[in-house]
């Protein structure tokens, strides 16, 4: 079945630091692929998109590209704030077909940022 | 706008004690989802409705959880009898479904955390 391995359980950086958090996914069909973010005591929310036909999704400075060959869609920023302190999700769309709206979520990456 | 709401916001129960959670999607929307988060398995689907149809039922948690849509707008989740294993965070999410589309976003709630001793 679908899948999507997201290896890093926590990540500590300084403000300014680069961010690049790994994501791999597994799908026999055309993927849609997320990122969502959640803050401490709220819900995920989702950050940015991507599916094969615009290969690449920009939000809040934070960019994801989509790669066939490596099936990966890791999430980076250039430099990360305190305020970017969340929990990161990818997340890979499960179509089967007919009621393609749900989600698969990897595990999470909680991102400590340090002023 | 009104996003999704949950209540209680915290639940404490005893062991074989019946809970029942809340949730309220956005207003419109035809897809709404249960969801259990914990930092050991992430987020797992509970259950997936569309139009008040019950979509998915996830395995798993078949037994002892049972979700309901009242009517458009109102959910619930009854955990019954509750173990201290089911103590996690109890998220609802909802979207709106259209036909030709392969993804709706899907808008959480700030969710439940439920403690069972």
């Amino acid at each position: 079945g679908d899948s999507v391995t997201q290896k890093q359980g926590q990540v500590t950086l300084s403000e300014d630091d680069f961010l690049f958090i790994n994501c791999t996914y597994s799908t026999t069909t055309y993927p849609t692929l997320l990122w969502y973010v959640q803050y401490l005591g709220q819900g995920p929310q989702l950050l940015l998109k991507v599916t094969t036909a615009n290969n690449k999704g920009i939000s809040r400075g934070f960019e994801a590209t989509y790669d066939k060959g490596t099936t990966s869609f890791h999430l980076q920023k250039a430099s990360v704030q305190e305020s970017d302190s969340a929990v990161y999700f990818c997340a890979l769309v499960d179509w089967d077909g007919s009621s393609g709206n749900k989600l698969i979520f990897g595990i999470g990456t909680l991102l400590s940022v340090k002023p | 706008d009104a996003g999704v709401t949950q209540t209680p916001r915290h639940e404490v129960a005893e062991k074989g004690q019946t809970i029942i959670l809340k949730c309220e999607p956005v207003s419109g929307h035809n897809d709404l989802f249960w969801y259990r988060q914990t930092k050991i398995q992430g987020l797992e689907l509970l259950s997936y409705f569309r139009s008040k149809s019950l979509m998915e039922d996830g395995g798993a948690f078949k037994d002892r959880f049972k979700a309901e849509m009242l009517n458009s707008s109102f959910s619930t989740l009854k955990i019954q009898p509750t173990e201290p294993k089911d103590s996690a965070v109890y998220l609802c999410a909802s979207s709106l479904w259209l036909w030709g589309y392969n993804y709706a976003e899907q808008f959480f709630g700030p969710g439940t955390r439920l403690t069972v001793l």
